[in-house]
């Protein structure tokens, strides 16, 4: 089936850097959504991006999706303690003839580790 | 407010017993799903369901079981037949086949 990759797979980062992770696919994708998990709890769907090119912002984070529909960004910029967490890449993946299908595929995760 | 809930949030159990883990969503929402999380891992699907009395399996259901006998509930069963049952489980449910998913606050089961 389609994969999501998700890099880095981890980060550590001091507090008010600004983080940068990307998710890619050898397939295309209609759809991305970015996800986070805080420790203990499930994730919690951050940005959904629905056309290529699209960049869309929700507070300091900001996400776009890939112009060759194949891979997604996700930017944190100035970031706080409470960031720490998985943040996973999602999306449906794409018949032969290019329509979105069946349920999602998930990225492994990238962990997120700040330092006060 | 909607949303999907499970119970309990901590589980723990004597090897060789199986113990059922709830999900239940206000949601109205057709598809629900089961995931299991290793420390630092990603996801995992058990089992899917995407409608009333419909499951499948996904990519590690050997040792689990489900059913769907009401659109709001999607409980699983985790059996002594599954080798290495401590992990953290996650529920989650969406309005349609490929949409975005909700998910529960998930279930640590510790099995001793």
């Amino acid at each position: 089936g389609q994969q999501l990759n998700q890099s880095p797979q981890s980060m550590f980062i001091q507090e008010g850097e600004d983080v940068s992770m990307n998710c890619t696919s050898s397939s295309i994708f209609n759809t991305w959504l970015w996800y986070k998990q805080d420790p203990g709890e499930g994730p919690v769907l951050l940005i959904a991006l629905y056309k290529a090119g699209e960049l869309t912002s929700n507070g300091r984070l900001t996400a776009q999706f890939g112009i060759t529909r194949k891979d997604s960004f996700l930017n944190i910029s100035a970031s706080i303690p409470s960031d720490v967490g998985i943040y996973f890449c999602a999306g449906p993946p794409t018949n032969a003839g290019g329509t979105s299908y069946g349920k999602l595929t998930f990225g492994q995760g990238t962990i997120l580790t700040v330092h006060p | 407010d909607g949303g999907i809930t499970q119970s309990p949030k901590y589980l723990f159990r004597k090897e060789g017993q199986n113990v059922t883990l709830s999900c239940e969503q206000n949601l109205n929402h057709d598809a629900m799903y089961w995931y299991r999380q290793d420390p630092g891992q990603g996801l995992r699907l058990i089992y899917y369901s995407q409608i009333v009395n419909d499951f499948q399996k996904g990519d590690i259901a050997e040792g689990y079981s489900v059913s769907r006998e009401k659109k709001e509930s999607f409980p699983l069963t985790v059996t002594s037949a599954q080798k290495n049952p401590t992990a953290f489980y996650l529920c989650a449910s969406s309005i349609d086949w490929g949409q975005g998913y909700t998910f529960g606050s998930g279930t640590r089961l510790t099995v001793v």
